[in-house]
């Protein structure tokens, strides 16, 4: 089945502590995204990569870094500069140029930062 | 920037039709993009819109007005199951990345 998988579905680290989400995707999609959400909010941009090897900040970039060494994954790191880390993070995909822009979710994942 | 408006909270009856309102202030607009998402769930696409008009999909439609920067969803024949929240999202930039509202809170009720 193809599809995004983020890994773990619910994190706990300790204030201070860097972390590093998962996120791989095997729909073959070239572009690839990073979003915050708390609660009762909408998803923030954090980051976003349209090719190998390249990504570029999105709204919310401080705090965070990300990679993308391989087309089928981009991990995004919560370093200890971010203030208030605490949120639910969904990685997304889209297939460059899709007439619709429509962009597929992971099940996303909980960190809290006690 | 981009900024979106949308009502915080709507209440409906299961049969029933309801209409999600999303205004936008934005530059190099493409399009404008509705999701679903469930309490705790991912969201799921629902309809996009890159010229005026409706566009209709089963029980969805979405409308777009370029010229109002407004666009709406409706949803007819409501059921339990479209309690969700719902987000409307701008297109924008080299990558057509999406700017997202706050969502509306959508509750039907039996």
């Amino acid at each position: 089945d193809g599809g995004i998988t983020q890994s773990p579905k619910y994190l706990f680290r300790k204030e201070g502590q860097n972390v590093t989400l998962s996120c791989e995707q095997n729909l073959n999609h070239d572009a690839m995204y990073w979003y915050r959400q708390d609660p009762g909010q909408g998803l923030r941009l954090i980051y976003y990569s349209q090719i190998v090897n390249d990504f570029q900040k999105g709204d919310i970039a401080e705090g965070y870094s990300v990679s993308r060494e391989k087309k089928e994954s981009f991990p995004l790191t919560v370093t200890s500069a971010q203030k208030n880390p605490t949120a639910f993070y969904l990685c997304a995909s889209s297939l460059a140029g899709a007439p619709n822009n429509e962009q597929f979710f992971g099940p996303g994942t909980r960190l809290t930062v006690l | 920037g981009q900024s979106l408006e949308q009502p915080s909270e709507v209440t409906a009856v299961e049969g029933a039709i309801v209409q999600m309102n999303c205004t936008y202030q934005t530059s190099g607009f493409y399009g404008l993009s509705w999701y679903q998402q469930h309490d705790g769930g991912a969201p799921t696409f629902l309809s996009y819109n890159a010229l005026d008009g409706l566009e209709e999909t089963g029980r969805f439609s979405s409308f777009l007005s370029r010229s109002d920067s407004y666009g709406y969803l409706l949803l007819q024949e409501l059921q339990m199951k479209d309690s969700a929240s719902y987000f409307c999202a701008v297109s924008t930039g080299s990558a057509r990345q999406l700017t997202f509202g706050s969502g509306t809170q959508l509750t039907v009720l039996p």
